[in-house]
């Protein structure tokens, strides 16, 4: 089992639709929590991070983290086409070893 | 553009062979990472500089890996004895001094390798 588990997709969406991504994770002595971007032949690119359980929003996403269930999600209001991209979670302890989770691959259909 | 750069952004090279790759960080960016991504993966952590210490390194990195950082500020990756199983894009990131529970990784572009 890999410590960090997301369903690859590809997912696809008409344009406005909330879009809805989830990790799992094994190892509970993750404490920071993180969503990236990474558009095709580009690095990641940072959307939210979270530390420790909560809810966190910014603009049209919004970052929940459930450690009692190893659960994170990204929630995506009024999705755009714009927003067509692999999306990362990741996540560390108290190191600098960040995990990722493999990506789920969004489309977002005008 | 000031964002963190990789060179080459390209690089084939044949089995057997050494390869290194250089990343310059952001300006006063004093943490250093550099990670190892394949097709439909997340990029899997290889090791992190603090200024020009490597304070951690991957438990599953092989000995054929080796990377510096000797004046704190533009790092090398060195690959020896290329394997095919090397073949992947390895990306470099930077983030910058402060509190370490708001770090933002600023990731560069990559260096596709590809070992024939």
């Amino acid at each position: 089992q890999k410590e960090v588990e997301q369903d690859p997709g590809p997912l696809s969406v008409p344009e406005g639709a909330i879009v809805s991504l989830n990790c799992t994770y094994s190892n509970s002595a993750f404490q920071y929590f993180m969503w990236y971007r990474q558009y095709s032949r580009k690095g990641p690119e940072l959307l939210m991070y979270t530390y420790s359980s909560g809810n966190k929003e910014d603009g049209r996403f919004t970052a929940q983290v459930d450690k009692s269930s190893k659960y994170i999600s990204l929630f995506i209001r009024d999705s755009q086409p714009s927003d067509s991209a692999t999306y990362l979670c990741a996540m560390r302890g108290y190191g600098q070893n960040f995990v990722f989770g493999p990506g789920t691959r969004l489309s977002v259909l005008p | 553009d000031t964002g963190v750069s990789q060179n080459p952004r390209h690089k084939i090279t044949k089995r057997g062979q050494n390869v290194t790759f250089r990343c310059d960080p952001i300006s006063e960016h004093n943490r250093l990472y550099w990670y190892r991504q394949t097709l439909g993966q997340g990029p899997e952590f290889l090791t992190y500089f603090q200024n020009e210490a490597q304070l951690e390194k991957s438990r599953l990195l092989s000995d054929r890996f080796s990377a510096e950082r000797p004046k704190g500020s533009f790092s090398t990756l060195e690959i020896q004895r290329t394997e095919q199983g090397d073949s992947a894009m390895y990306l470099c990131a930077s983030s910058p001094p402060g509190d370490q529970r708001t770090d933002t990784q600023y990731f560069g572009p990559g260096t596709r390798l590809t070992v024939l």
